[in-house]
């Protein structure tokens, strides 16, 4: 069943550390791979886009890397910010003809001064 | 950056009222979703809808939901008969007329979505 699984449910960090997020994934075919930031009551904004050719992209402060072989992406936050809190999500696309995205159950992620 | 704007924000209603959910996409996207998020879980794909046509559904999308275009802005969700399970955070999203969204360069952007509560 394609399926995208994410961990931990839910992190605290202090502001100014780094944290990292995972996602693994049982999409077949497989295109790519998407994180998205989604605040409380707002729609997902996109983060980074992917495919099986790429290892590592980054947006800013947030670096994501993909191995398609063990079907395992991070999400890695450099210098957290306070408003980094949000629900981070694992998002993949499928290769052949569907347009429809599968998502994670996201990450919680909570940054304290 | 351009939006994506949904109306309304919040929608309280009748079990078995007709509720329609509105969506002004971005104004040179064609590819247009509506996605939905049952309050603590995944978000859902519902519906994507492609030169007047739906192009994809998914089984959530019964004979009770419905979409429309009905001008060159608007892109609205009509659900018929609502049900207590109809309850959920709805999201419309648009994307550009070039690539997939199997292109990398490609981003789908998500309105802040109406919330639907079915008393």
């Amino acid at each position: 069943k394609n399926q995208v699984e994410q961990s931990p449910q839910s992190l605290i960090i202090l502001e100014g550390k780094n944290c990292t997020l995972q996602c693994n994934y049982t999409v077949s075919p497989f295109s790519n791979l998407r994180w998205y930031k989604q605040d409380t009551g707002r729609g997902p904004v996109s983060l980074t886009i992917m495919t099986f050719s790429e290892n590592t992209k980054s947006n800013g402060r947030y670096t994501a890397t993909l191995d398609a072989d063990t079907k395992q992406s991070s999400l890695h936050i450099t210098a957290s910010q306070l408003s980094d809190s949000a629900s981070y999500i694992c998002v993949v696309s499928r290769s052949y003809n569907t347009d429809k995205l599968i998502f994670g159950t996201g990450t919680r992620l909570q940054v304290f001064p | 950056e351009p939006e994506v704007t949904q109306t309304p924000s919040h929608q309280v209603t009748q079990m078995g009222q007709e509720v329609i959910l509105r969506c002004v996409p971005i104004s040179n996207h064609l590819y247009f979703y509506w996605y939905r998020q049952i309050l603590g879980q995944k978000v859902e794909f519902l519906v994507s809808f492609y030169n007047n046509e739906i192009s994809e559904k998914s089984e959530i999308f019964d004979d009770q939901f419905s979409v429309e275009r009905p001008d060159g802005s608007n892109f609205t969700l009509k659900i018929r008969s609502t049900k207590l399970e109809d309850s959920a955070m709805y999201f419309c999203a648009s994307r550009p007329p070039w690539g997939g969204l199997r292109a990398t360069n490609e981003k789908l952007f998500f309105g802040s979505g109406t919330q639907l509560s079915v008393l």
